[in-house]
Protein backbone atom coordinates (compact mmCIF):
# COMPACT_ATOMS: atom_id res chain seq x y z
CA UNK A 1 0.00 0.00 0.00
CA UNK A 2 1.48 3.12 -0.64
CA UNK A 3 2.05 5.49 1.60
CA UNK A 4 0.89 9.71 2.12
CA UNK A 5 2.70 11.40 -1.22
CA UNK A 6 3.54 15.17 -0.78
CA UNK A 7 4.88 17.39 -3.85
CA UNK A 8 7.14 19.04 -4.18
CA UNK A 9 9.32 17.69 -1.30
CA UNK A 10 10.99 21.44 -1.60
CA UNK A 11 10.29 24.97 -3.01
CA UNK A 12 11.84 28.41 -2.99
CA UNK A 13 9.88 31.08 -3.27
CA UNK A 14 10.10 35.07 -2.55
CA UNK A 15 7.57 37.20 -0.26
CA UNK A 16 4.57 37.87 -1.78
CA UNK A 17 4.53 35.46 -3.88
CA UNK A 18 2.12 32.08 -3.90
CA UNK A 19 2.54 28.71 -3.24
CA UNK A 20 0.17 25.52 -3.42
CA UNK A 21 1.31 22.04 -2.17
CA UNK A 22 -0.31 19.05 -3.01
CA UNK A 23 -1.24 15.64 -0.87
CA UNK A 24 -2.16 12.13 -2.38
CA UNK A 25 -3.67 9.93 0.75
CA UNK A 26 -3.21 6.41 1.43
CA UNK A 27 -6.22 4.82 -0.58
CA UNK A 28 -9.11 4.64 0.83
CA UNK A 29 -8.46 7.48 3.43
CA UNK A 30 -10.70 10.25 3.29
CA UNK A 31 -9.57 12.50 6.30
CA UNK A 32 -6.37 14.70 4.60
CA UNK A 33 -5.25 17.18 7.57
CA UNK A 34 -2.52 19.31 7.14
CA UNK A 35 0.26 20.67 9.86
CA UNK A 36 3.21 23.08 10.05
CA UNK A 37 6.14 22.34 11.32
CA UNK A 38 8.70 25.06 12.47
CA UNK A 39 12.00 24.60 15.15
CA UNK A 40 10.19 24.55 18.98
CA UNK A 41 6.48 24.91 17.30
CA UNK A 42 6.08 21.52 17.16
CA UNK A 43 3.11 20.89 14.91
CA UNK A 44 0.50 23.31 14.15
CA UNK A 45 -2.75 22.00 12.69
CA UNK A 46 -4.02 23.86 9.38
CA UNK A 47 -7.30 22.37 8.67
CA UNK A 48 -8.84 19.44 8.12
CA UNK A 49 -10.68 18.50 5.39
CA UNK A 50 -12.89 14.93 5.00
CA UNK A 51 -15.09 13.83 1.87
CA UNK A 52 -14.39 16.95 0.53
CA UNK A 53 -15.91 19.16 3.53
CA UNK A 54 -13.41 21.18 5.20
CA UNK A 55 -14.46 20.09 9.09
CA UNK A 56 -11.71 22.35 11.21
CA UNK A 57 -9.37 24.81 10.60
CA UNK A 58 -6.77 26.30 12.99
CA UNK A 59 -5.77 29.26 13.52
CA UNK A 60 -4.18 30.66 10.60
CA UNK A 61 -4.78 33.82 8.59
CA UNK A 62 -6.84 33.80 5.67
CA UNK A 63 -4.28 33.64 3.48
CA UNK A 64 -3.50 29.87 4.30
CA UNK A 65 -6.75 27.76 2.41
CA UNK A 66 -6.78 24.37 0.72
CA UNK A 67 -9.65 21.99 -0.63
CA UNK A 68 -9.91 18.38 -1.40
CA UNK A 69 -10.89 16.60 -4.57
CA UNK A 70 -13.36 13.79 -4.54
CA UNK A 71 -10.88 11.37 -4.96
CA UNK A 72 -9.24 12.60 -1.71
CA UNK A 73 -6.22 14.15 -2.84
CA UNK A 74 -5.86 17.41 -0.95
CA UNK A 75 -3.72 20.92 -1.95
CA UNK A 76 -3.19 23.92 0.31
CA UNK A 77 -2.64 27.26 -1.07
CA UNK A 78 -0.57 29.93 0.61
CA UNK A 79 -0.48 33.67 -1.22
CA UNK A 80 1.15 36.36 -0.29
CA UNK A 81 4.16 34.51 1.23
CA UNK A 82 5.92 36.27 3.91
CA UNK A 83 8.98 35.29 5.26
CA UNK A 84 7.39 33.53 8.45
CA UNK A 85 5.86 30.84 6.33
CA UNK A 86 9.24 29.26 6.12
CA UNK A 87 8.35 25.89 7.64
CA UNK A 88 8.01 22.00 6.66
CA UNK A 89 4.21 21.20 5.89
CA UNK A 90 3.35 18.05 6.79
CA UNK A 91 -0.22 16.09 5.77
CA UNK A 92 -1.56 13.87 7.07
CA UNK A 93 -4.11 11.07 6.31
CA UNK A 94 -6.33 8.60 8.20
CA UNK A 95 -9.44 6.56 7.77
CA UNK A 96 -11.49 8.37 11.03
CA UNK A 97 -10.89 11.98 11.57
CA UNK A 98 -7.50 12.94 13.76
CA UNK A 99 -7.26 8.53 14.64
CA UNK A 100 -4.41 7.02 13.68
CA UNK A 101 -2.69 9.83 11.42
CA UNK A 102 -0.28 8.79 8.28
CA UNK A 103 2.05 11.71 7.58
CA UNK A 104 3.89 12.63 4.12
CA UNK A 105 7.24 13.31 4.16
CA UNK A 106 6.66 16.81 4.07
CA UNK A 107 7.33 20.15 1.69
CA UNK A 108 10.32 21.99 2.81
CA UNK A 109 9.03 25.43 1.66
CA UNK A 110 11.69 28.96 2.27
CA UNK A 111 10.42 32.29 1.52
CA UNK A 112 13.14 34.73 1.14
CA UNK B 1 -9.66 25.00 22.76
CA UNK B 2 -7.74 22.46 23.80
CA UNK B 3 -4.32 23.50 24.49
CA UNK B 4 -1.68 20.47 25.64
CA UNK B 5 1.35 21.48 27.38
CA UNK B 6 4.59 19.36 26.92
CA UNK B 7 7.56 18.94 29.46
CA UNK B 8 10.37 18.54 29.42
CA UNK B 9 11.42 19.87 25.82
CA UNK B 10 14.42 17.55 26.21
CA UNK B 11 15.61 14.80 28.06
CA UNK B 12 19.18 12.40 27.55
CA UNK B 13 19.53 9.15 29.07
CA UNK B 14 21.99 6.43 29.37
CA UNK B 15 20.82 3.85 27.22
CA UNK B 16 19.11 1.10 29.26
CA UNK B 17 17.51 3.69 31.43
CA UNK B 18 13.74 4.39 31.54
CA UNK B 19 12.39 7.85 30.02
CA UNK B 20 9.11 9.12 30.98
CA UNK B 21 7.51 11.69 28.59
CA UNK B 22 4.71 14.07 30.48
CA UNK B 23 2.09 15.97 28.90
CA UNK B 24 -0.78 17.79 30.31
CA UNK B 25 -4.54 18.46 28.32
CA UNK B 26 -6.65 21.19 29.02
CA UNK B 27 -10.11 20.28 28.13
CA UNK B 28 -11.73 18.04 29.89
CA UNK B 29 -13.99 16.76 27.33
CA UNK B 30 -10.91 15.47 25.56
CA UNK B 31 -11.13 11.87 25.10
CA UNK B 32 -8.01 10.82 22.74
CA UNK B 33 -4.30 10.70 23.16
CA UNK B 34 -1.76 9.72 20.83
CA UNK B 35 1.65 10.38 21.16
CA UNK B 36 3.83 10.54 17.83
CA UNK B 37 7.45 9.82 17.28
CA UNK B 38 9.83 11.89 14.70
CA UNK B 39 13.17 10.45 14.09
CA UNK B 40 15.42 13.00 12.49
CA UNK B 41 14.98 14.11 9.25
CA UNK B 42 11.94 11.64 8.81
CA UNK B 43 7.80 11.96 9.16
CA UNK B 44 5.98 11.52 12.36
CA UNK B 45 4.69 7.84 13.45
CA UNK B 46 2.19 6.93 15.46
CA UNK B 47 3.76 4.85 18.69
CA UNK B 48 0.81 4.39 20.76
CA UNK B 49 -2.40 5.68 21.31
CA UNK B 50 -4.93 5.69 24.52
CA UNK B 51 -8.78 6.80 24.81
CA UNK B 52 -10.24 7.76 27.72
CA UNK B 53 -12.43 4.76 29.49
CA UNK B 54 -8.74 3.28 29.61
CA UNK B 55 -6.13 4.13 32.34
CA UNK B 56 -2.92 2.39 30.76
CA UNK B 57 -1.96 1.07 27.64
CA UNK B 58 1.51 -0.98 27.07
CA UNK B 59 2.70 -2.48 23.87
CA UNK B 60 6.09 -3.62 24.13
CA UNK B 61 8.90 -1.33 26.09
CA UNK B 62 6.47 1.45 26.06
CA UNK B 63 3.47 2.36 27.98
CA UNK B 64 0.69 5.32 28.75
CA UNK B 65 -0.87 6.11 31.87
CA UNK B 66 -4.03 8.81 31.35
CA UNK B 67 -4.98 10.42 34.88
CA UNK B 68 -8.48 11.98 33.72
CA UNK B 69 -8.69 13.94 36.73
CA UNK B 70 -5.57 15.88 36.97
CA UNK B 71 -5.58 16.15 33.05
CA UNK B 72 -2.30 14.43 31.92
CA UNK B 73 -1.01 11.66 30.63
CA UNK B 74 2.98 10.33 30.07
CA UNK B 75 4.70 7.96 27.85
CA UNK B 76 7.18 5.52 29.62
CA UNK B 77 9.64 3.72 27.39
CA UNK B 78 11.70 1.30 29.40
CA UNK B 79 14.97 -0.47 28.36
CA UNK B 80 15.74 2.79 25.98
CA UNK B 81 18.12 2.05 22.95
CA UNK B 82 19.95 4.25 20.64
CA UNK B 83 17.09 4.30 18.46
CA UNK B 84 14.64 5.40 20.81
CA UNK B 85 16.19 8.76 20.19
CA UNK B 86 13.53 10.80 18.57
CA UNK B 87 11.09 14.41 18.70
CA UNK B 88 8.09 12.65 21.19
CA UNK B 89 4.89 14.59 20.37
CA UNK B 90 1.59 14.10 22.73
CA UNK B 91 -1.39 14.96 21.30
CA UNK B 92 -5.31 15.24 22.59
CA UNK B 93 -8.64 15.83 21.20
CA UNK B 94 -12.20 14.85 21.97
CA UNK B 95 -13.23 12.27 19.54
CA UNK B 96 -17.05 12.17 17.90
CA UNK B 97 -17.29 15.66 16.96
CA UNK B 98 -15.48 18.46 14.59
CA UNK B 99 -12.30 19.16 16.98
CA UNK B 100 -9.15 19.62 15.70
CA UNK B 101 -6.38 17.04 17.23
CA UNK B 102 -3.82 19.56 19.37
CA UNK B 103 0.21 18.71 19.35
CA UNK B 104 2.02 19.32 22.02
CA UNK B 105 5.32 20.82 21.30
CA UNK B 106 7.58 17.86 21.21
CA UNK B 107 10.37 17.17 23.45
CA UNK B 108 13.87 15.58 22.27
CA UNK B 109 15.12 12.65 23.40
CA UNK B 110 18.90 11.17 23.75
CA UNK B 111 19.81 8.02 24.10
CA UNK B 112 23.22 8.09 25.08
CA UNK B 113 25.25 4.78 24.15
Amino acid sequence: KAGVTQTPRYLIKTRGQQVTLSCSPISGHRSVSWYQQTPGQGLQFLFEYFSETQRNKGNFPGRFSGRQFSNSRSEMNVSTLELGDSALYLCASSTVSNEKLFFGSGTQLSVL
Amino acid sequence: GENVEQHPSTLSVQEGDSAVIKCTYSDSASNYFPWYKQELGKRPQLIIDIRSNVGEKKDQRIAVTLNKTAKHFSLHITETQPEDSAVYFCAASKQGGSEKLVFGKGMKLTVNP
